[in-house]
């Protein structure tokens, strides 16, 4: 029943460690979203895929990167976590960029960074 | 550029009440999508109720309804017969219509805790 799965729900890394993110999607849409929301804030926009082409908010750091190997899945690795990284990461999904079309979000992963 | 804003931190009501969160924006488009998304805790962000800007009549899902007045860049929440599950943080948010403008800018939200 699913729609928008993210894996883990909780992440703990170190400062420095690199970390990756999981996102599946169940309802074959064209694009994938990430957002960072950190605690008391609204979530915001890092990047998002429509099909195969990225597309980076011009205000996402260099250490955030993103890949998507097909319709189904995308990732967020995180190259060199600090402490200003942790974060909840959610990950959303529509059937094309519009307004008209819904984003479903998955539940979010929380990163810890020790 | 746009800017929404939630001017109520947080908001409590009783069971079965009814409620209403605030929400403005500001902006220079003249067609966009306005949300309310309902994210409860721990659990994942939904949506609410959409309303387009070029369609004056306000939108109703059930028990929540929507106040749009577009001259005053006004979009607030009406929660109808509140219910425990209710309880959750609630975002509002908008996107402009067409154009490369995909990007959903939300508000800081407004803390909606449901008292038995």
């Amino acid at each position: 029943d699913a729609m928008v799965i993210q894996n883990p729900r909780y992440q703990v890394t170190q400062f420095g460690k690199p970390v990756t993110l999981s996102c599946s999607q169940t309802l074959n849409h064209n694009v994938m979203y990430w957002y960072q929301q950190k605690s008391s804030q609204a979530p915001k926009l890092l990047f998002h895929y429509y099909d195969k082409d990225f597309n980076n908010e011009a205000d996402t750091p260099d250490n955030f990167q993103s890949r998507r190997p097909n319709t189904s899945f995308c990732f967020l690795d995180i190259r060199s976590p600090g402490l200003g990284d942790a974060a909840m990461y959610l990950c959303a999904t529509s059937r094309d960029l519009s307004g008209a079309y819904e984003q479903y979000f998955g539940p979010g992963t929380r990163l810890t960074v020790t | 550029a746009q800017t929404v804003t939630q001017s109520q931190p947080e908001m409590s009501v009783q069971e079965a009440e009814t409620v209403t969160l605030s929400c403005t924006y500001d902006t220079s488009e003249n067609n966009y999508y306005l949300f309310w998304y309902k994210q409860p805790p721990s659990r994942q962000m939904i949506l609410v109720i959409r309303q387009e800007a070029y369609k004056q009549q306000n939108a109703t899902e059930n028990r929540f309804s929507v106040n749009f007045q577009k001259a005053a860049k006004s979009f607030s929440l009406k929660i109808s017969d509140s219910q425990l599950g209710d309880t959750a943080m609630y975002f509002c948010a908008f996107m402009t219509s067409g154009g490369s403008n995909y990007k959903l800018t939300f508000g800081k939200g407004t803390l909606l805790t449901v008292n038995p």
